[in-house]
């Protein structure tokens, strides 16, 4: 099956900074998300990006499909962003999602 | 005007006993998944039902049994619980593409 990896696994950074998560996966894909998982446990559709570039207020993703990455930028970033973001890619026709392992972020003051 | 819900939000129950959890999605979708979330936050998809239809079994056991009786509701039965099934356990429902989960039902084996 596909693999999807994350990096970095953990980032702590102090308010108004800015961030680059990224995403690297093993074969071609037709769906891929971003989430945030809240400190409440709750998980939260960022973007759904399989390719190209979208922005929503202070958060923008890029997916280069043909070389198998996806990039997440969390600029300004506040307390509330805090939490585990993942990324999750589909392919064929199953329609399932794997999902990476996460990257977990702390906004400190 | 909850998209995909989930019931109980919290399950507490003994080894050996029998529980369920339902998941009901208004958004019309065909489509209706099971993942679980396990103690190190990692994600994986159990089940998945496409207007009633099975189509997705990952490797599962058979202590677990989906059902959907209808395409806006998939349920989730568990027999014989075990304390290696304490997990966080997520609904989700399909459009083209895009997945969209529930809140999740945090169950505890003790």
């Amino acid at each position: 099956g596909i693999q999807v990896e994350q990096s970095p696994p953990d980032l702590i950074l102090q308010e108004g900074a800015n961030s680059t998560l990224r995403c690297n996966f093993s074969d071609s894909v037709n769906n891929l998300q971003w989430f945030h998982q809240n400190p409440w446990g709750q998980l939260i559709n960022l973007f759904y990006i399989p390719s190209g570039t979208k922005q929503n207020g202070r958060l923008s993703a890029t997916t280069v499909a043909t070389e198998r990455y996806s990039l997440l930028y969390i600029s300004s970033s506040q307390t509330t962003d805090s939490g585990v973001y993942f990324c999750a890619v589909g392919g064929g026709t199953a329609s399932k999602l794997t999902f990476g392992t996460g990257t977990r972020l702390q906004v400190t003051l | 005007d909850t998209a995909v819900s989930q019931t109980p939000k919290y399950l507490v129950t003994q080894m050996g006993n029998d529980k369920s959890i339902k998941c009901e999605q208004n958004l019309g979708h065909d489509t209706m998944y099971w993942y679980k979330q396990d103690s190190k936050k990692f994600l994986k998809i159990m089940f998945s039902y496409n207007n009633k239809e099975l189509i997705i079994n990952e490797t599962v056991p058979n202590r677990f049994s989906p059902k959907s009786p209808d395409k806006a509701h998939l349920n989730l039965h568990i027999n014989s619980l075990e304390l290696g099934d304490s997990a966080v356990y997520f609904c989700a429902s399909r459009e083209t593409g895009y997945q969209y989960f529930g809140p999740g039902t945090r169950l505890l084996v003790l």
